[in-house]
């Protein structure tokens, strides 16, 4: 299968921790990725994490897998406004080159 | 280092009317895809090439034709435009190696009155 499912809004004020959630039903996936939306732009990879890992940890960002469960999230600490975007959950499918996505995440940082 | 170039930005179109989105990649990149995105639905893969002289379907393929025209350029070509088309059109490649991350043009706005 290759659904992705994230909640559509967070909203967060400036300086709290933000956490993104994602779940996926695919057991086969290898990499997991985030990707951050700013408006009017492209998608821009943030991290990544390989299926065997727990936890990936880059610089303000965290990111969780649990792989039981099949869920996926991603945390931001000491969250800015810059952080204001829409977060896509993606997941791929070994060395085949395909991705899916999730309906991504609407982070809105209040000051 | 350009990445992924798409043209054009913005684009407004009747209906019945055809157009061609043009992307290109100086990645040396061997995968190219295309990718519509709708305000709640995420992205949705139009078509693909997971190499130069080779095209296939994606989840959203109807009302669309691709061209591979070479290692770098992949064009979106929309014969008979239809509103249902309103979107954002993304451009997208990868290497092709193993579970390398996907690169994102800034996209193309189209609006089909």
């Amino acid at each position: 299968g290759e659904d992705v499912e994230q909640s559509l809004f967070l909203s967060v004020r400036e300086g709290d921790s933000s956490v993104i959630n994602c779940t996926y039903t695919d057991s086969s996936s290898t990499y997991l990725y985030w990707y951050k939306q700013e408006p009017g732009a492209g998608l821009q990879l943030l991290t990544y994490i390989f299926s065997n890992m727990d936890m990936k940890q880059d610089q303000r960002l965290t990111v969780l897998l649990n792989k039981k469960d099949k869920h996926l999230s991603l945390r931001i600490a000491d969250t800015q406004t810059g952080d204001s975007a829409i977060y896509f959950c993606a997941e791929s499918m070994g060395n085949f080159n395909k991705f899916y996505f999730g309906s991504g995440t609407k982070l809105n940082v209040k000051p | 280092n350009a990445g992924v170039t798409q043209t054009p930005k913005f684009q407004v179109l009747k209906t019945g009317q055809s157009m061609t989105l043009q992307c290109a990649q100086d990645m040396n990149h061997n995968s190219m895809y295309w990718y519509r995105q709708d305000p709640g639905m995420g992205l949705r893969l139009i078509y693909y090439s997971a190499s130069e002289g080779t095209t296939d379907k994606g989840e959203v393929p109807n009302g669309y034709n691709v061209s591979r025209l070479n290692k770098r350029e992949f064009s979106l070509r929309l014969e008979s435009a239809a509103p249902s088309q309103t979107s954002v059109y993304f451009c997208a490649s990868v290497t092709g190696e193993y579970n390398s991350p996907l690169h994102f043009g800034n996209g193309t706005r189209l609006t089909v009155t």
